[in-house]
């Protein structure tokens, strides 16, 4: 499976912009990009994912780089609710079992008020 | 819909005793797939099921450890002999299969401790 890389830690104020990043550089032309959250004493909750273009919803917004080596989880407003473990997650196109997910350790986002 | 319901939410047992945990997908879906997250460890899958076939079940710890899935709504992890490194918070998630690549749904967790 193809590994991301995420910073272990980010701050945010409430109020702003954040942008989580994620490296994929081993990514195959088949792999979708997702992103995962977990709230603290909760089960991950889906936030986004993408292919090959950006891609906006309520929750937030997912820049993928070009060469699809890299993308940005975008929250447009952070709010105190939004801290959380963000998980960047490659998952075979196609494949079909899309709870077939292989977690890494993530970013835990801080927002302070 | 309720969304992924497990049972029990808290579980507390003696070494040695049979543990197990419940998960009730959500009605529709046809993949169900077991978690287990520790600190040291992190979110690890532990078996998934396509139409209540076990496909791959590579991520159980040991022989201890087993998963049915009787019918398209109801999945059972059971533990037996537990031990204390048992002690996790074990996920239930279910997801419609597709070649959409759609969204996993994960209950909120069944937290078990053995001491």
């Amino acid at each position: 499976d193809a590994k991301t890389t995420q910073p272990n830690s980010m701050e945010s104020n409430e109020e702003e912009p954040v942008h989580l990043p994620c490296n994929h550089s081993t990514i195959s032309g088949t792999d979708y990009i997702h992103w995962y959250r977990q709230l603290p004493s909760q089960g991950p909750e889906y936030v986004i994912h993408g292919l090959t273009s950006n891609v906006n919803n309520r929750m937030a917004s997912l820049a993928i780089a070009e060469d699809r080596k890299s993308s940005t989880l975008i929250l447009h407003r952070a709010t105190l609710r939004d801290a959380a473990v963000y998980y960047c997650i490659l998952a075979p196109k196609g494949s079909g079992n899309t709870g077939k997910l292989i977690f890494g350790q993530g970013t835990t986002l801080q927002v302070k008020p | 819909d309720a969304g992924v319901i497990q049972s029990p939410r808290h579980e507390v047992t003696e070494m040695g005793q049979e543990v197990t945990l419940r998960c009730k997908p959500i009605s529709g879906h046809n993949s169900l797939f077991w978690y287990r997250q520790t600190m040291m460890r992190g979110l690890e899958l532990l078996i998934y099921f396509n139409n209540n076939v076990p496909i791959d079940d590579s991520g159980m710890p040991e022989d201890r450890f087993s998963a049915k899935m009787p019918n398209a709504s109801f999945s059972t992890l059971k533990i037996q002999p537990s031990e204390p490194r048992d002690s996790a918070v074990y996920f239930c998630a279910s997801s419609l299969r597709s070649t959409m690549n759609t969204e996993a749904f994960f209950g909120q967790g069944t937290r078990l401790t053995v001491v």
